[in-house]
């Protein structure tokens, strides 16, 4: 079964609009971490931000923000006063705390191919 | 100052051939990863070490061996390369804390072609 899906392949927003990528995930574990990647043209990964299942907050850092959402087991990313250089591939991303092994894996979405326009 | 090195960026190579990907980290972290990237971009884990031992080996074809000589390198060794083994191929480490907090931090990834 799927862990995270991300149903949107490709997205447009013009610049300085705001963005969601849509991201829901499937676990058991009641203790789990999702992060959410961006990777540009030139292939780098770069971390964005981060949401434990435990924190009562929404995080935030600078322009993303994550709007989570436990029981319906969604965490879409929102990207504010969208800027050209975010156009760009993004993956959400789940780490459950209690899988195999102490260096449990992170498990990738899709992603969701985000062109900014003028 | 980079965090995570891979070398080399790009490798063509013939199939048949044997080649190796090199990662070191100078993070501290205990842990380190080789994932493949496909060609529709999709991300998926192969390895991992923690503290030079291992501890995730998805179903990855014998022909893939890593090796852990120290936690702040990660090599990746592939035998009798075929053609479905080009893919970009990223090595990334984490510092295991306890929950599920530790991001990961990823090399800039090895684009291998095999013709």
């Amino acid at each position: 079964a799927q862990k995270i899906t991300q149903t949107q392949p490709g997205m447009f927003v013009q610049e300085k609009e705001a963005v969601t990528l849509d991201c829901t995930y499937d676990t058991s574990d009641p203790s789990y971490g999702l992060f959410w990647y961006k990777q540009p043209s030139s292939g780098e990964m770069i971390f964005l931000i981060y949401q434990g299942s435990y924190d009562q907050q929404n995080a935030t850092e600078g322009r993303y923000s994550l709007n989570f959402q436990k029981a319906r087991k969604s965490a879409n990313l929102v990207i504010s006063a969208s800027q050209l250089g975010d156009s760009a591939m993004y993956f959400c991303a789940m780490r459950e705390a209690f899988s195999t092994g102490t260096a449990s894996k992170l498990t990738f979405g899709t992603g969701t191919r985000l062109q900014v326009t003028l | 100052d980079t965090a995570v090195s891979q070398t080399p960026k790009y490798l063509v190579t013939q199939m048949g051939n044997d080649k190796s990907i090199k990662c070191e980290q100078n993070l501290g972290h205990d842990t380190m990863y080789w994932y493949k990237q496909d060609s529709k971009k999709f991300l998926k884990i192969m390895f991992s070490y923690n503290n030079k031992e291992l501890i995730i080996n998805e179903t990855v074809p014998n022909r893939f061996s890593p090796k852990s000589p120290d936690k702040a390198h990660l090599n990746l060794h592939i035998n009798s390369l075929e053609l479905g083994d080009s893919a970009v191929y990223f090595c990334a480490s984490s510092q295991v804390r306890p929950g599920a907090g530790s991001p990961l931090h990823f090399g800039n990834g090895t684009r291998l072609t095999v013709t």
